[in-house]
């Protein structure tokens, strides 16, 4: 199983900033996903980072809302935008099991869970 | 559009008692069938998976799904609740084809109570 890595952890921000999230796994992985969890609500897929590629993005989900950036096999970032208090969530990166690619078979870190003010 | 829907938001059971979290899903096609737990502050962890093959599938921590592919459903059992298993679970589907993401229900809260 992989290990994975998010900071901050939790974080309170201000109205109009941007903060940006960094997932690091311990071993390299093909594709990483990023998801959020707005408060009481399910896991809302943003967006699949591939390394040496653009992110595809889910529908609802923008590139100058939520840039990623995947430099490589191990390590990803998920910027939040010009945050407002509806970014106010948990956001979760997760990597695919190994030698189970496509079978949706996730790995989660433990969250970087966002208030903003 | 495929969907996954868990009916009870939250389930209250006594420590020691037999526990089912429902899970009915819309797919299209064969699908892969998971269990996620979440315990509070934590990421999610899997609990269990189907993928093919016998439609009862063990997991960790003494859970057990079974796969009915007649009522399109994938609930989630164990014989006998721990009040460490107050957590929320999530059932999340994906098609096989792998061309599409994993899909999450909204998930179940269960509390334990003594």
């Amino acid at each position: 199983s992989a290990v994975i890595s998010q900071k901050p952890s939790r974080d309170i921000c201000q109205r109009g900033t941007s903060l940006t999230i960094q997932c690091q796994v311990d071993s390299q992985v093909t594709m990483m996903f990023w998801y959020r969890q707005q408060p009481g609500q399910s896991l809302t897929l943003i967006a699949t980072a591939n390394q040496g590629s653009e992110a595809t993005y889910e529908s609802g989900f923008v590139i100058d809302k939520f840039p990623i950036s995947r430099p490589n096999l191990t390590f990803s970032t998920l910027t939040v935008s010009n945050m407002s208090p509806e970014d106010s969530s948990i956001y979760l990166c997760s990597v695919e099991d190994y030698g189970r690619t496509n079978t949706g078979e996730l790995f989660f870190g433990e969250g970087s869970r966002l208030t903003v003010l | 559009a495929q969907s996954v829907t868990q009916p009870d938001i939250h389930i209250t059971v006594s420590e020691g008692a037999s526990l089912e979290l429902r899970c009915n899903y819309s797919y299209g096609a064969t699908p892969y069938l998971f269990w996620y737990v979440q315990s509070p502050g934590q990421g999610l962890q899997l609990l269990l998976k189907y993928f093919s093959g016998d439609t009862l599938v063990q997991g960790i921590k003494g859970f057990e799904a079974e796969f009915k592919r007649s009522q399109s459903s994938f609930n989630l059992r164990k014989p006998s609740v721990h009040w460490s298993d107050a957590a929320e679970y999530f059932c999340a589907v994906v098609s096989n084809s792998g061309n599409t993401p994993l899909v999450f229900g909204k998930g179940t809260r269960l509390s334990v109570i003594a």
